[in-house]
């Protein structure tokens, strides 16, 4: 399945929303899609699993919604904090469990 | 609470081989699949492979099928990534990360160990 992510870069300031999109190539089963926040020098941090469900410490702010093949992650008010690369991924399906290209919030 | 430590990596020619290991600690390792991410300069994340919890099965990306092999330890709650015939595309750090609860997601993940291939 390849996962195909827009805007490649989305700028914004603090303060506004940020839609950010996830389409696949095909029907990922049961919704099992998960999106990252990734910092330079730093890992990856899970945000989202099962395409809405928030990982444990994870703001309110940020949500996810979608299915089939048309995904989004969305950050209601964006803060300083926030402002990095962010990838999805599918898991719906034997592996290969591949990520979307990414896309930079700056 | 979970903690992963990556170790391994370095600077090696193309052709030769490395092993990265990755140290679980706070959690019960037995219990989780775990899985390989990579990130190579510039680029994004890139799913390596995936050994189940107990080590019966194991998935490979098809760039690195046939060279590398995931395995584990659960004994001394060890994961490890056996690389062989590197090439310079390989370059990347390379990260440990466990299953979610639910599901294959990657939950916690480890800081990264960085690989370079190069002559």
């Amino acid at each position: 399945i390849v996962l195909t992510q827009s805007p490649g870069t989305l700028s914004l300031s603090p303060g506004e929303r940020a839609t950010l999109s996830c389409r696949a190539s095909q029907t990922i089963r049961s919704n099992y899609l998960a999106w990252y926040q990734k910092k330079p020098g730093q890992a990856p941090r899970l945000l989202i699993y099962g395409t809405s469900s928030r990982a444990t410490g994870i703001p309110d702010r940020f949500s996810g919604s979608g299915s089939g093949t048309d995904f989004t992650l969305t950050i209601s008010r964006v803060e300083p904090e926030d402002f990095a690369i962010f990838y999805c991924q599918q898991y719906g399906s034997s592996p290969p469990y591949t990520f979307g290209q990414g896309t930079r919030l700056e | 609470q979970f903690q992963l430590v990556e170790s391994g990596g370095g600077v090696v020619q193309p052709g030769r081989s490395l092993r990265l290991s990755c140290a679980a600690s706070g959690f019960t390792f037995s219990r989780y699949a775990m899985h390989w991410v990579r990130q190579a300069p510039g680029k994004g994340l890139e799913w390596v492979a995936l050994i189940w919890y107990d080590g019966s099965k194991r998935y490979y990306a098809d760039s690195v099928k046939g060279r590398f092999t995931i395995s584990r330890d659960n004994y001394k709650n060890t994961l490890y990534l056996e690389m062989n015939n590197l090439r310079d595309e390989d370059t990347a750090v390379y990260y440990c990360a466990t299953i979610g609860d639910s599901n294959f997601y990657c939950d916690h993940w480890g800081q990264g160990t960085p690989v370079t291939v190069s002559s």
